[in-house]
């Protein structure tokens, strides 16, 4: 089954402890992206990756960071969590570019403390 | 500076009341114009790419259509299995942007 997987789903945390997010999908996509969710604000964009060790900035992506060193991978990396970076956060995938159709994880729910 | 608004925030429609959503966008160098479905608590579900003004895509109930400008997101006779959040987002050369979406509550 064609599918992005994100681990954890849920995780609790304290201010300032190194936290790792795992993105993987299945579809061979060469385009990979964090967002984050928050109400009012809609979903905005991290980092992106257009293919393997290829990254950039979106929007938001002060306090993260993220690596593309398979096709598959796309994990996030809060080195110092604070509590403002509370959110829910979904990866993506798709084919090519940022043109096309992006197919989404279930999402990760991350609280700090 | 690239940005995508959705009107309104929350729409509550009767069973059969049919209306519209509207997506205005400013996006350098367009690449594609999409509309996602979210259900709470989950993932963002594709519906439809637009790429050029004047296409139009449709799908069971739902009917999109783009302007240089806008876009908007038709739904006739809407069922209450139709609600959730309609989210837009435009596509840059590299960048995606989305709006804040509408919520949708239809009412049996």
């Amino acid at each position: 089954e064609a599918q992005v997987t994100q681990n954890p789903r849920y995780l609790i945390t304290v201010t300032g402890k190194k936290l790792t997010v795992t993105c993987s999908q299945n579809m061979n996509h060469e385009y990979m992206s964090w967002y984050r969710q928050d109400p009012g604000l809609g979903l905005r964009q991290i980092y992106y990756s257009m293919n393997v060790e290829v990254t950039d900035k979106g929007d938001v992506p002060e306090g993260y960071k993220v690596s593309r060193k398979e096709k598959r991978n796309f994990p996030l990396i809060l080195e110092s969590p604070s509590p403002n970076q509370t959110s829910l956060y979904f990866c993506a995938s798709s084919w090519g570019t940022s043109g096309n159709e992006q197919f989404f994880g279930p999402g990760t729910r991350l609280t700090v403390l | 500076e690239d940005q995508v608004t959705q009107s309104p925030e929350a729409l509550r429609l009767q069973e059969g009341e049919s209306s519209s959503l509207n997506c205005s966008y400013t996006v350098s160098g367009l690449r594609g114009l999409f509309w996602y479905r979210q259900d709470p608590g989950k993932g963002p579900e594709f519906l439809f790419t637009l790429y050029s003004a004047g296409e139009e895509k449709e799908k069971e109930r739902l009917k999109a259509t783009l302007t240089k400008k806008e876009s908007f997101l038709h739904i006739t006779a809407p069922k209450p299995e139709d609600s959730a959040t309609y989210l837009c987002a435009g596509s840059s050369a590299s960048k995606i942007i989305f709006g804040s979406g509408t919520r949708l509550s239809i009412r049996p």
